[in-house]
């Protein structure tokens, strides 16, 4: 079946830029999105990217999207503390289900 | 405010003991979905439901039932709980599935089973 991997853990100093990686395998993926899950708490929507761009920029967050690879990356700038949590990778299928990585818990050291 | 609402929160229960974790959407929307989550392997999807009496099943279905009565509420029902039934489960809604429209997500329900 379709499957989206992600690394488990990265850990980045404070002020650094973090990249999360992500593969997938649906090549029919219409979105790719980006969840981030804070400790103790549901999951809230970073950011999104339709399947037709290659970047996507939103304040301190970069979306890159290589489509021939199928792998997706997001980059926070200037990593705060207050970015520790898991993040999420997931990819909507042309039935609309999404499919979800298991999630990469970033983790902030002073 | 827009929000999902999932009772209870916590839940230690016995096996065999059957349970309903109840999921409520204020916003009309017509998608929703239950999930569990479980270290490593990320959230694995239950039950979905794109509208009202229209229900199917997701990646990891066995050992659970949904209703959809009401397009306000999904929940989610153990008949028979097992220990492997142990963990994190998030309830979600949306106005479209996998479209641009947010899925809003539950706090979550942490159930234990002994």
């Amino acid at each position: 079946g379709e499957d989206v991997e992600q690394s488990l853990f990265l850990s980045v100093r404070e002020g650094d830029s973090s990249v999360i990686n992500c593969t997938y395998t649906d090549s029919s993926s219409t979105y790719l999105y980006w969840y981030k899950q804070e400790p103790g708490a549901g999951l809230q929507l970073l950011t999104y990217i339709f399947s037709n761009m290659d970047m996507k920029q939103d304040q301190r967050l970069t979306v890159l999207l290589n489509k021939k690879d199928k792998h997706l990356s997001l980059r926070i700038a200037d990593t705060q503390t207050g970015d520790s949590a898991i993040y999420f990778c997931a990819e909507s299928q042309s039935n609309y289900q999404l499919i979800w990585g298991a999630g990469t818990k970033l983790i902030i050291k002073p | 405010e827009a929000q999902v609402t999932q009772n209870p929160r916590y839940l230690i229960t016995v096996t065999g003991k059957k349970l309903t974790v109840t999921c409520s959407q204020n916003m009309n929307h017509e998608y929703m979905s239950w999930y569990r989550q479980d270290p490593g392997l990320g959230l694995r999807q239950i039950y979905y439901s794109m509208n009202v009496e229209v229900t199917d099943k997701g990646d990891v279905p066995e050992g659970y039932k949904v209703s959809r009565k009401e397009k306000r509420n999904f929940p989610l029902i153990l008949e028979s709980p097992s220990p492997n039934q142990t963990s994190l489960y998030f309830c979600a809604s949306s106005s479209v599935a996998g479209g641009t429209d947010t899925q809003y997500f539950g706090p979550g329900t942490r159930l234990t089973v002994l």
